[in-house]
């Protein structure tokens, strides 16, 4: 069965500084697919980026960036340049896809916390 | 602006009553999901169709949950009777069901609150 760890519960970073937020699975499948979604205090599930198993390349969308390390199982968040406005859950999920579109395994998701 | 929709988005209901939720996905989309989440255990995933027809539904008790897709447009997910423990968000989930291999994102609605009291 596939799992997903983020360590860390609370993260507190001053504004324009960048977060990493730490992520790990585990999975025995070789095809699957990394997700991260933002969870705002309205509640809302924002997906923010994606890194499929067999992408060469780390997955960029705007400000951010998922650091894919295929060998230690981790696909940490990256948030450059932090603004006020990313103040919220952020959670890790995964795919395992190997036969098709399947369900996401999830995070416990990490607080993030942007201060002025 | 194509959206998954989610209706109600409060309910609030005493035990023993029958909920329904509703979730419209985005046209085009042949994969929906529902998921559940609570303080305690986080987001887990309930039950999930393509095109259709319910792939896995083993995160769900059986006993008193059912989700349905009537049509293309419609899923639904009811709790009959339902119990104060089953209070949580629920949220619907649509993607266009591709492999890992590409991209499969899911887009969720905005939740539906439940609270039974």
């Amino acid at each position: 069965a596939q799992k997903i760890t983020q360590t860390q519960p609370g993260m507190f970073v001053q504004e324009k500084e960048a977060v990493t937020l730490d992520c790990t699975y585990d999975t025995s499948d070789p095809s699957y697919g990394l997700f991260w979604y933002k969870q705002p205090s309205s509640g809302e599930m924002i997906f923010l980026i994606y890194q499929g198993s067999y992408d060469q390349q780390n997955a960029t969308e705007g400000r951010y960036s998922l650091n894919f390390q295929k060998a230690r199982k981790s696909a940490n968040l990256v948030i450059s340049a932090s603004q006020l406005g990313d103040s919220a859950m952020y959670f890790c999920a995964m795919e395992n896809s190997g036969g098709g579109a399947d369900g996401l395994t999830f995070g416990k998701g990490t607080h993030l916390i942007i201060q002025p | 602006d194509a959206r998954v929709t989610q209706t109600p988005r409060h309910k609030v209901t005493e035990m023993g009553q029958e909920v329904t939720m509703r979730c419209q996905p985005i046209l085009g989309h042949n994969t929906v999901f529902w998921y559940r989440q609570t303080m305690m255990q986080g987001l887990e995933l309930l039950a999930y169709f393509r095109n259709r027809a319910p792939l896995d539904d083993s995160g769900m008790p059986k006993d008193r949950f059912s989700a349905e897709m009537p049509d293309a447009t419609l899923a639904t997910l009811k709790i009959q009777p339902s119990e104060p423990r089953d209070s949580a968000v629920y949220f619907c989930a649509s993607g266009r069901g591709l492999t890992a291999v590409a991209k499969n994102i899911q887009y969720f609605g905005a939740g539906t609150r439940l609270s039974v009291l």
